[in-house]
């Protein structure tokens, strides 16, 4: 059964360290997108990447955040410097990039910035 | 813009009973998806179900159904003979058909089944 795998699963860091999430999208899917879900704000979207290149990384506050796609099967997104405001459970999620296929999830990053 | 709104914070149902979630979107595209997630305790996004919005025929997905209202933009979903393993979060998320297959969330309804 093909999943989306993300790493780590937890993450606790102070407040100025870098953080590094991962994702492996499902074999053969090339939209991979990355949400971030908080109890206020709940699920947004903070990038998204077709074939690899960036299409839309406007839900990301550009200062500190990241995305990036060094090959198919890697999608990482980097915080630095995080603060507390950051913690939140990110999620990875792929798709095969046609209208009607739904979105794959990883099961996320729960990151506590203190 | 497309929005999503769950007008249910939060919901109980008894074991075995039947639940509706509510909702509702905005959007002026004509082609697009409907889909409800299912989140566990667990955190995992489990899909639950999906509507096609040229169909006007009403998905099923064993308990689980939806009401697909295209004019009124709405979009419930039922769940029949509830059982504990149904207590979770559920969002109800769009997704236009051409162009970016990004999804809208809307903010969830919490259903907790009562035993």
């Amino acid at each position: 059964d093909a999943r989306v795998t993300q790493t780590p699963r937890h993450k606790v860091t102070e407040m100025g360290q870098e953080v590094t999430m991962r994702c492996q999208p499902i074999l053969g899917h090339n939209t991979v997108f990355w949400y971030r879900q908080t109890m206020m704000q709940g699920l947004e979207l903070l990038a998204y990447f077709r074939n690899r290149a960036p299409l839309d990384d406007s839900g990301m506050p550009k200062d500190r955040f990241s995305a990036e796609m060094p090959d198919a099967t890697l999608a990482t997104l980097k915080i630095q410097p995080s603060e507390p405001r950051d913690s939140a459970v990110y999620f990875c999620a792929s798709g095969s990039g046609a209208g009607d296929s739904p979105l794959h999830f990883g099961n996320g990053t729960r990151l506590t910035v203190t | 813009a497309q929005t999503v709104t769950q007008s249910q914070p939060e919901m109980s149902v008894q074991e075995a009973e039947t639940v509706t979630l509510s909702c509702t979107y905005d959007t002026s595209e004509s082609n697009y998806y409907l889909f409800w997630y299912k989140q566990p305790p667990s955190r995992q996004m489990i899909l639950v179900i999906r509507q096609e919005a040229y169909k006007q025929q009403n998905a099923t997905e064993n308990r689980f159904s939806v009401n697909f209202q295209k004019a009124a933009k709405s979009f419930s979903l039922k769940i029949s003979d509830s059982q504990l393993g149904d207590t979770a979060m559920y969002f109800c998320a769009f997704m236009k058909r051409a162009g970016a297959n990004n999804l809208f969330f809307g903010t969830g309804t919490r259903l907790t089944v009562i035993p």
